[in-house]
């Protein structure tokens, strides 16, 4: 167990929804990280945070969205979802930003739109 | 971001060392060198990370060359359990994984 703490497990839903994924980072970690992972496809990483800011971005899309809360929660919002956006999506954090610390991943919520 | 490159997959027997290759001649001085794995399509685990001086931790060994272009991650007796995708990480700002190494261990 990571300490990372991601709801849902699982999710269905349809095209043109929208979902909000939850993470909650382990106890005292600042850092927060999203990834998108689609079947046999690698990491591709979404956005970092950092404290409630936004540290680093990736290949974000527009209709996806993130936020760090005050209590160092995250949520990851995607919008409009299409067929190709069903995929596991994974958060890390640490406790600063690597590269003083590693990142700690949880189990990760699969999407399945339908 | 200094781009890595790993062979997609390796074998090794149960019990023997495997020694995982990464390439990053485009690694620049303040930049550090992690190692995580994926087994299955669980979260990805932190094994490793250094950034000159060979590592040594619990579950491997991070051996990089002195002009810092490559390493090699070391697991000293593998197991089953070991099989999974093992990537080499350059980290800049970003911790941005690559493809690979699918690690398959047979008895």
């Amino acid at each position: 167990d990571s300490g990372v703490t991601q709801t849902p497990k699982h999710l269905i839903t349809a095209t043109g929804q929208r979902v909000t994924l939850r993470c909650s980072p382990r106890s005292g970690d600042l850092s927060v990280y999203w990834y998108q992972q689609s079947l046999d496809q690698g990491l591709q990483f979404l956005i970092q945070y950092y404290n409630g800011e936004e540290r680093a971005k990736g290949n974000i899309l527009e209709r996806f969205s993130a936020q760090q809360f005050p209590d160092l929660h995250s949520e990851l919002n995607l919008s409009s979802l299409e067929l190709g956006d069903s995929a596991l999506y994974f958060c890390a954090s640490s406790e600063w930003t690597v590269p003083s610390t590693e990142a700690f991943f949880g189990q990760g919520t699969r999407l399945t739109v339908v | 971001d200094a781009k890595t490159t790993q062979p997609p997959s390796m074998d090794c027997a149960e019990g023997r060392a495997a020694n995982l290759p990464c390439n990053h001649s485009t690694i620049s001085g303040n930049e550090y060198v992690y190692w995580y794995r994926q087994i299955h399509s669980q979260g990805p685990q932190y094994i490793i990370h250094g950034l000159k001086n060979n590592e040594t931790n619990e579950m491997a060994s991070l051996i990089i060359t002195e002009d810092r272009k490559s390493s090699t991650l070391i697991l000293p007796h593998a197991t089953l359990r070991d099989t999974a995708v093992y990537y080499c990480i350059v980290y800049t700002d970003k911790l941005i994984f690559g493809t690979g190494t699918r690690l398959q261990v047979f008895p």
